[in-house]
């Protein structure tokens, strides 16, 4: 039973350039939350989607950020002209239904130079 | 807005005694209270869970207390093993919303 899944781990890009996150949800979990960890910092919340929906994006930055989960295939995080402060350690987590526990990805650290 | 804190960004304890990690909170309508362990490279594992309506929850070597009129909760692991040395992130949630708030995590180092 995979676990969820991330990639790429690593991805470094030059400012301006476009940042594509991946996550795939443990299997049979239909709710995925994508989470921002910055240096010396905790997580913070961006956004839960289910299948096709956005539920919550109240923790994603107003532009440049965008989320979606479709029918079929991974969730993706994307993030358009990147700068140097996007850089961070991006997690997914999954959830079977709208619960408390929360299964965390190993993570996608992007570098933005 | 900072609505979980975890003050100390380190703490080192001796293999076999007691790890005690603190967390304070703010928003008093948080009830549910977690803590995920990550190691380096991998992302936070779930450990354990205390709902409000409860001030202990105990799982083998790990126990979470509760006070919620002081609004803070800690974890207790005894006895420490050099294989919990990692990243402890406490975090907390109200029903109903989706937006699960993290500290900023301790460092535990055990040491044999």
């Amino acid at each position: 039973n995979a676990g969820v899944m991330q990639n790429p781990r690593h991805l470094v890009r030059r400012r301006g350039q476009e940042a594509r996150l991946r996550c795939s949800p443990m299997k049979g979990h239909s709710h995925v939350y994508w989470y921002r960890q910055l240096p010396e910092e905790g997580l913070k919340f961006m956004v839960y989607l289910q299948k096709e929906n956005i539920i919550d994006e109240s923790g994603m930055p107003k532009e440049r950020f965008s989320a979606e989960f479709p029918k079929e295939g991974p969730s993706i995080l994307r993030i358009q002209q990147v700068v140097r402060g996007d850089s961070a350690a991006y997690f997914c987590a999954s959830s079977p239904q709208r619960s408390y526990e929360q299964y965390f990805g190993p993570g996608t650290r992007l570098t933005v130079t | 807005d900072q609505q979980v804190k975890q003050n100390s960004p380190s703490l080192s304890v001796q293999e076999g005694r007691i790890s005690i990690l603190n967390c304070d909170y703010t928003n008093s309508m948080f009830d549910y209270f977690l803590w995920y362990k990550k190691y380096p490279a991998e992302g936070p594992t779930f450990l354990i869970s205390i709902s409000s309506i409860k001030d202990k929850n105990e799982d083998g070597r790990f126990t979470v207390f509760l006070n919620k009129s002081a609004k803070h909760l800690s974890l207790h692991i005894v006895p420490s093993q050099p294989g919990d040395s990692a990243v402890y992130f406490c975090a907390a949630r109200e029903t109903n919303n989706n937006d699960m708030r993290f500290g900023a995590g301790t460092r535990l180092t055990v040491k044999p």
